[in-house]
């Protein structure tokens, strides 16, 4: 089945050590989106990718960043993770040339800092 | 930017009890909406969408949803709950012209009791 793979499920990392939380799809979607969502809220759109094109909210702090290094594959990088990027971080995609908005979501990453 | 209200943060229900949760948005421009349901420590699923056509539509486990233009509005129903369907619903909407991007709701946790 066609689908957007998260992984790993379960990250803990510890105050300030770098982490990378991976995506994967076999959708061939040209879009691919990160989204941080913190308890009891909805999520948050921090960037996404049109193919190769990178978009950051304007409210996206810097230390997080990501990397597409080709259709399939997209990583977001927490550099210097504080207590409050302890969250769930989702990723979904969606086609390019439907522009209904559809997004399909990985299953997310639970992050917890210590 | 789009705004998306669900007015119920919380819904109790009892089993078999019908249930509605409500959506309203804010965009006077042709939208697409959604629906997505979220069970705990997972991703979005989507549960139904609307993009054109008749207003009410149906979606999956039995839920529908009807879109009025003339109030906004895009809530969800169910005749009839299981315990099973206890969970987040999250109301979305889309711009179509903003290419994908969703506006999230709050989201409205649903609680069946037996």
């Amino acid at each position: 089945d066609a689908m957007v793979i998260q992984n790993p499920r379960y990250q803990v990392t510890q105050f300030g050590k770098p982490v990378t939380l991976s995506c994967s799809q076999t959708l061939n979607h040209n879009v691919m989106y990160w989204y941080q969502q913190k308890s009891s809220q909805a999520p948050k759109l921090l960037f996404h990718y049109y193919d190769k094109d990178f978009n950051n909210e304007a409210d996206t702090p810097d230390n997080f960043q990501s990397r597409r290094p080709n259709t399939s594959f997209c990583f977001l990088d927490i550099r210097s993770p504080g207590l409050g990027d302890a969250a769930m971080y989702l990723c979904a995609t969606s086609r390019v040339q439907g522009v209904d908005g559809e997004q399909f979501f990985g299953p997310g990453t639970r992050l917890t800092v210590l | 930017a789009q705004s998306v209200t669900q007015l119920d943060s919380q819904v109790p229900v009892f089993e078999e009890a019908p249930v509605e949760l409500r959506c309203n948005y804010s965009s006077s421009v042709s939208v697409y909406l959604f629906w997505y349901v979220q069970y705990p420590n997972q991703g979005l699923q989507l549960l139904l969408k609307y993009l054109s056509g008749s207003t009410l539509v149906k979606g999956i486990n039995g839920f529908e949803a009807e879109f009025n233009k003339s109030q906004t509005s895009f809530h969800l129903r169910k005749p009839s709950v299981h315990i099973s369907d206890t969970a987040e619903y999250f109301c979305a909407v889309s711009e179509g012209s903003t290419l994908g991007r969703l506006y999230f709701g709050r989201g409205t946790q649903l609680t069946v009791w037996p």
